[in-house]
């Protein structure tokens, strides 16, 4: 079975710019999770998706969004970037059985300048 | 006061050592996980546990519930080993929070 993939791996974005960053989970995992990480505040949560549904959501302000598809890939989108939004943006999937369990995606590395 | 507090932030062990890294947590909780992230960014989840104890291979995970703790033991180390150890609960929130990490080199 295939990962859980993340697209792009690396972005390059300048501030006020607006970024969307992908997750395909794997097969039949109908559950997504997405984690920013950074060298200050460490690993956060962000949101939450289950069956296109918004199930939680972390701390964030209402630049940061996301939705899922019907074929469970989910996306998230920052607007308006800042300097603080350069981080590691992790998502993962979790099975329909054992739904606390978490597969990780490699992430994507987003750099504001 | 986080959350989550994971210690020590650094370790070094020479190949072979017994190795434990602990987590203390302040909030009740449905499960703990283990994650380890190895240079890159990829992280790999290793126990998911809400009592007693599992072991998978040279990794040993215990929880107490009752004195909110937790500890990763690692048995004859080994330079592969070498990683970010994190640790992470999940509250009344569903949601997870993290600690820190736990920063392991391993030396040969």
């Amino acid at each position: 079975k295939a990962g859980v993939t993340q697209t792009p791996r690396y972005l390059i974005k300048t501030r006020g710019q607006q970024v969307t960053l992908s997750c395909s989970p794997i097969s039949g995992h109908r559950s997504v999770s997405w984690y920013q990480q950074t060298p200050g505040q460490g690993l956060q949560f962000l949101f939450e998706y289950f069956s296109e549904t918004q199930r939680n959501k972390g701390n964030f302000p209402g630049r940061f969004s996301g939705r899922q598809f019907s074929n469970s890939r989910s996306e998230m989108n920052v607007s308006t970037l800042e300097l603080g939004d350069s981080a590691l943006y992790l998502c993962a999937s979790s099975p329909p059985l054992g739904y606390n369990e978490q597969f990780f995606g490699p992430g994507t590395r987003l750099t504001v300048l | 006061k986080n959350e989550v507090e994971q210690s020590p932030q650094n370790l070094t062990a020479q190949e072979g050592e017994f190795i434990t890294i602990n987590c203390s947590y302040s909030v009740g909780i449905s499960a703990l996980h283990w994650l380890q992230q190895h240079p890159g960014g990829g992280i790999v989840s290793l126990f998911m546990l809400s009592s007693g104890k599992k072991k998978h291979g040279r990794l040993i995970a215990t929880i107490n519930i009752q004195e909110k703790h937790s500890s990763l033991h690692i048995t004859a180390s080994h330079p592969r080993d070498s990683a970010v150890y994190i640790c992470a609960v999940k509250g009344g929130s569903e949601k997870l929070v993290f600690g820190k990490g736990t920063k392991l080199t391993v030396n040969p």
